[in-house]
Formats: structure tokens, C-alpha cells, sequence
């Protein structure tokens, strides 16, 4: 399954809203997580099932979709939350997108 | 605290061997699925392999034949080895806790970095 993230980079005004955009080449149902990564730093979960945020994800960072289509939405922009942002499917084995990198 | 500190990383020549370790502390190991993700250098993230509770293993086509992913729930610990080794396996290595034998990854350990140079 390939997964393809739109755009390649957003840049975007802190306190404003930032959608990120990932597609899959066929089904995966809502096996769907997101992850953010800043420079020289592991990944960290942020949505898992589509729409669930993980422990300790603040409720600015939301996620919704199903099937092939999803959306990882940031609601009001903090400094920390500039970063690449990896969506990963795990319906059939795992696939990450090429990444989202979100700039100010 | 949920701890994943990777470690065996360094320089090897193309088609040489390595093995990786990954100790984890702070849950329960023999519980869940633990897998590798490699990152090459100023690229995204590629899942390479997951061991599942019961011991199953699963491979990423690139990786298959050259890797064997185990685990020692008597130790807490996570292996990778890695033979055949190619220029373009060079990158950093995170092992990873997964809930599920198929699923998200949560937490990454820091990763260690492998380098495969002549």
C-alpha cells in the first residue's frame, strides 16, 4: 500500500490552522496513525485509529478519515508544533508517507 | 516510564554483518509486539521488521533474507541482525513498542545509527 502526503511543505502562520493531507493507494479502513518528528528527535505518536490521540497530545491536533482519504489537523499553531509530520498506515504490513514538513 | 535505548550501531563495509540491541524497561516486554524503523540520512521513516508476542516475524521486501529480528523476554531485549550489509541500509535505526502485532508504533526508542561505507 503507498501512502502519499500533501503537501510536501506547508508553511504556516503561528495561531493559525495547519491541514495535512494523506492519502493511501487503496483501503486501509481507520488503521491509520500520525507521527511528528523535530530535528535530531524520534518520532512521536500523535493519532492512531484515524482519530485517537495518544497520551498527552494536546486536543489542537486532531485527526479524521477513513478508507483512503485523511486529514491531520493542527487547530492553532504553537512554536513547538513546527515539524515533519508522518502519516503510517497498518492495515497490510506498514507504510509511511514521505512526510509533511510543517514550516513557519 | 516506558524506556527503548537502542545500542550497536557504528561503521561496517559493504556486506558485512552487524547486530543491533534495543533494551527496553518499563512495561512489560513479553506482552507486546516490538518492531525496527530505519531512517536514511535527510529521508523519511521505512518500517524494516516486527516480531509479534508469539515470535512471528515480518520483513520489509528490501530487507528480507538479509535480517532476522528476535527478542529475549528473559533480558527485556530486542535484536536485529544484520548480514549482506548495503550502502543503502546506512541510516539510524529505531526500535519500537507496538500494541498490536500489526500496528502504531508508541514509544520510539533514540535510535542508533548504522553506517554501511568501504
Amino acid at each position: 500500500i503507498l501512502m502519499t502526503q500533501s503537501p510536501a511543505t506547508l508553511s504556516v502562520s503561528p495561531g493559525k490552522r495547519a491541514t495535512l493531507s494523506c492519502r493511501a493507494s487503496q483501503g486501509v479502513n481507520y488503521n491509520l496513525a500520525w507521527y511528528q518528528q523535530k530535528p535530531g528527535q524520534a518520532p512521536r505518536l500523535l493519532i492512531y485509529g484515524a482519530s485517537t490521540r495518544a497520551t498527552g497530545i494536546p486536543a489542537s491536533f486532531s485527526g479524521s478519515g477513513s478508507g483512503t482519504e485523511f486529514t491531520l489537523t493542527i487547530s492553532s499553531l504553537q512554536s513547538e508544533d513546527f515539524a515533519v509530520y508522518y502519516c503510517q498506515q497498518y492495515y497490510i504490513g506498514h507504510t509511511f508517507g514521505q512526510g509533511t514538513k510543517l514550516e513557519i | 516510564e516506558v524506556q527503548l535505548v537502542e545500542s550497536g550501531g557504528g561503521l561496517v563495509q559493504p556486506g558485512g554483518s552487524l547486530r543491533l540491541s534495543c533494551a527496553a524497561s518499563g512495561f512489560t516486554f513479553s506482552n507486546y509486539a516490538m518492531g525496527w524503523v530505519r531512517q536514511a540520512p535527510g529521508k523519511g521513516l521505512e518500517w524494516v521488521s516486527t516480531i509479534t508476542v508469539d515470535g512471528g516475524t515480518y520483513y520489509a521486501d528490501s530487507v528480507k533474507g538479509r535480517f532476522t529480528i528476535s527478542r529475549d523476554n528473559s533480558k527485556n531485549t530486542l535484536y536485529v541482525q544484520m548480514s549482506s550489509l548495503r550502502a543503502e541500509d546506512t541510516a539510524v535505526y529505531y526500535c519500537a513498542k507496538s500494541l498490536l502485532n500489526h500496528g502504531w508504533f508508541d514509544p520510539w526508542g533514540q535510535g542508533t545509527l548504522v553506517t554501511v561505507s568501504s
